[in-house]
């Protein structure tokens, strides 16, 4: 079984500033890719940003990068030059090679303070 | 290109009655997902349908019902429903026929039982 932990109910940044949200999770697959999705108010779920396990090195997308540790089954997201817009559910997700389905953890809401 | 989407949005029920949601994948995508996400939780897997055959389903009962079209778009059918049915139900469409493995989202409907 795979599980994925978000010790982090609710996060708050200064806008402009850095936060790093945090993630570990469980997995037997030794194939499996992990996610960081974001849900707005609004509710739409929106893929962030994807890291494959197999690749050592971290994935960045603008001002979103993870800190992947495989050995400690850690990834962690850091935003960067945060936004009003960044104000959201995070969601840490896995997704196991033999499996057909993503694994959510229970969220981070971040606020972002002007 | 249009995104995932799904009909209706808001659906309000009777516990007892039947319910069908619906959904059009993004275009190039041949499989369809369905989660249920219970108000301030992450999605849970119902069920996620690729060449019109259930190709994996998590932990819900047999209430919960699926199909896939040629055209790859999916229902979700939910019978006797319960008070606790109520949630937001989300679509996600991907690409397993070219190993594509991130999931994009529709809005999502919400439903109550009343």
């Amino acid at each position: 079984a795979q599980t994925v932990t978000q010790s982090q109910p609710e996060m708050s940044v200064q806008e402009a500033e850095t936060v790093t949200l945090s993630c570990t999770y469980d997995t037997s697959e030794s194939d499996y890719y992990l996610f960081w999705y974001k849900q707005p108010p609004s509710r739409q779920m929106i893929l962030v940003i994807r890291q494959e396990a197999y690749k050592q090195q971290n994935a960045t997308e603008n001002r979103f990068s993870v800190n992947f540790q495989k050995a400690a089954k850690s990834f962690s997201l850091k935003i960067s030059d945060s936004q009003l817009g960044d104000a959201a559910m995070y969601f840490c997700v896995i997704y196991g090679g033999s499996q057909g389905n993503l694994i959510f953890g229970k969220g981070t809401k971040l606020s972002v303070k002007p | 290109d249009a995104g995932v989407t799904q009909s209706p949005t808001h659906l309000i029920k009777t516990r007892g009655q039947q319910v069908t949601l619906r959904c059009s994948p993004k275009s190039g995508h041949d499989t369809v997902s369905w989660y249920q996400q219970a108000l301030g939780q992450g999605p849970q897997f119902i069920f996620q349908y690729y060449e019109e055959e259930e190709r994996q389903r998590g932990n819900f009962p047999d209430r919960f019902s699926g199909h896939q079209f040629p055209n790859y778009s999916s229902e979700l059918n939910v019978n006797a429903l319960l008070l606790g049915d109520s949630a937001l139900y989300l679509c996600a469409s991907s690409s397993l026929g070219t190993g594509t493995y991130e999931q994009y989202f529709g809005p999502g409907t919400r439903l109550t039982v009343t």
